[in-house]
C-alpha cells in the first residue's frame, strides 16, 4: 500500500494567515492526489482533486500543487470556516489511501 | 441535487453483524462506483472497499477480506455494506462515498453511520 505522510499533524493560525500542508507519498502518484477538509462531526468533503483542480463551489483561496511524490495545500488568507482537518488522498492505485491528517485551529 | 443518505446510528454486540445502506439521488446511481471508508473515534480515513453499482464488481481491501460484503440494489438505488464478526475495534463512523472510476476522488458523501460495538 501506498503511504501518505502529512505534515505538519496540526497548526495554529489566525484569521487572515497563509496556510501551507504537506503531503508526502512513499512512492510517485503522478497526479492523483485530492485532498479533503473534515469538520468535527461531519463527513469529508472535496477540495482539490488531481493536485490542482477546484471542486466546484470551493473558494479559490484554496489551491493545490506538487508532482510525483511531494504535494501541497495552500488556504490564503483563512477564515474562520477554515479551522478543521485537512486530509489528503491516493488514488493512483488500490487501496486508495489517505494522509493521518492536519488539524488547523485558532490561535 | 446528488446527495447520499445513509441509515441510521447501530449499537452492536461483539460476534454479531451489521448492515449499513447508502441510498443515492440525483444522478444516475449505475455510472459511479461508491466507496466505503471508516473512521474510529478520533482517528483518520480508512478506505474498506468499492462497489460497481452497474455490475456488482467488487474490490475489497485486504483488512476487511472474509469480514465484509458489499451489495446494490439497483431497483432503489441503494448500496449496502454488511460487516460480521464485530469487535470492539470496529467502533467506528462509516461513510459511503461516490467516485467517478476508481482512480477519481470521492466527490460525494454520505452523513455518515455511527456503529458502536459494546457488550
Amino acid at each position: 500500500d501506498i503511504q501518505m505522510t502529512q505534515s505538519p499533524s496540526s497548526l495554529s493560525a489566525s484569521v487572515g494567515d497563509t496556510v501551507t500542508i504537506t503531503c508526502r507519498a512513499s512512492q510517485s502518484i503522478s497526479s492523483y492526489l485530492n485532498w479533503y477538509q473534515q469538520k468535527p462531526g461531519k463527513a469529508p468533503k472535496l477540495l482539490i482533486y488531481d493536485v490542482y483542480s477546484l471542486q466546484s463551489g470551493v473558494p479559490s483561496r484554496f489551491s493545490g500543487s506538487g508532482s510525483g511524490t511531494d504535494f501541497t495545500l495552500t488556504i490564503s488568507s483563512l477564515q474562520p470556516e477554515d479551522f478543521a482537518t485537512y486530509y489528503c488522498q491516493q488514488t493512483y492505485n488500490t487501496p486508495p489511501t489517505f494522509g493521518q491528517g492536519t488539524k488547523v485551529a485558532i490561535k | 441535487q446528488v446527495q447520499l443518505v445513509q441509515s441510521g446510528a447501530e449499537v452492536k454486540n461483539p460476534g454479531a453483524s451489521v448492515k449499513v445502506s447508502c441510498k443515492a439521488s440525483g444522478y444516475t446511481f449505475t455510472s459511479y462506483y461508491m466507496h466505503w471508508v471508516r473512521q474510529a473515534p478520533g482517528q483518520g480515513l480508512e478506505w474498506m472497499g468499492i462497489i460497481h453499482p452497474s455490475d456488482g464488481s467488487i474490490n475489497y481491501a485486504q483488512k476487511f477480506r472474509g469480514r465484509v460484503t458489499m451489495t446494490r440494489d439497483t431497483s432503489t438505488s441503494t448500496v449496502y455494506m454488511e460487516l460480521s464478526s464485530l469487535r470492539s475495534e470496529d467502533t467506528a463512523v462509516y461513510f459511503c462515498a461516490r467516485g467517478e472510476s476508481p482512480f477519481h476522488a470521492f466527490d460525494i458523501w454520505g452523513q455518515g453511520t455511527m456503529v458502536t460495538v459494546s457488550s
